[in-house]
């Protein structure tokens, strides 16, 4: 079945970067855009970007334009966010999901969330 | 950017009751929306796509309706697994998708 297994929680400090990692299985790999999708605490849903694993095609949202980085490892079947300058703002469970397509936009599959804290 | 607004943002319901949830898109997006629902401390999980499809393995009780920039997702009796929250996506544009803002389904 389709599996996406995420890094595990961290701190990180104002300024600082983090990159999580989102593992999958039970499908193709590089038939699938992945995305990825933040939750503030006690907040919405909001979208940070997509990524096309099979050929490092990416999207990202204005608002995380040159702070937000999406990555894959076809080796390993994994993508990553890597998002830096982190301010307190930036608290969130950060999610991978599957789209449903290439590029379809429907998130059909979710990672389990990464909590990051951003504090002093 | 396509704004989604969920209405109400809180919904106070018995076990059997009928539920509704109502999502407006700032533009036509014909039937391009998928509504969610999340638990706490859980991922988002797909219950219905392209507006009134339900996914498989969704209750039969959950339904969605509407096209354009009105859509509804109802839940025709409330059981005790479905106190949670529900988003609505679209995915006319995805770049960037957009989320409404949610609607809290709590015990009355």
């Amino acid at each position: 079945q389709v599996q996406l297994v995420q890094s595990g929680a961290g701190v990180k400090r104002p300024g600082a970067s983090v990159k999580v990692s989102c593992k999958a299985s039970g499908f193709t790999f590089t038939s699938f855009y992945m995305h990825w999708v933040r939750q503030a605490p006690g907040q919405g849903l909001e979208w940070m970007g997509w990524i096309n694993p099979d050929t490092g095609g990416i999207n990202y949202a204005e608002k995380f334009l040159g702070r937000v980085t999406l990555t894959r490892d076809t080796s390993m079947s994994t993508v990553y966010m890597e998002l830096s300058g982190l301010t307190s703002d930036d608290t969130a469970v950060y999610h991978c999901a599957r789209d449903r397509g290439m590029g379809s936009g429907l998130l059909d599959s979710w990672g389990q969330g990464t909590l990051v804290t951003v504090s002093s | 950017d396509i704004q989604m607004t969920q209405s109400p943002s809180t919904l106070s319901a018995s076990v059997g009751d009928r539920v509704t949830i109502t999502c407006r898109a700032s533009q036509s997006i014909s039937s391009w929306l998928a509504w969610y629902q999340q638990k706490p401390g859980k991922a988002p999980k797909l219950l219905i796509y392209k507006a009134s499809s339900l996914v498989s393995g969704v209750p039969s009780s959950f339904s969605g309706s509407g096209s354009g920039t009105e859509f509804t997702l109802t839940i025709s009796s409330l059981q005790p697994d479905d106190f949670a929250t529900y988003y609505c996506q679209q995915y006319y544009s995805n770049s960037p998708l957009t989320f409404g803002g949610g609607t809290k389904v709590e015990i009355k």
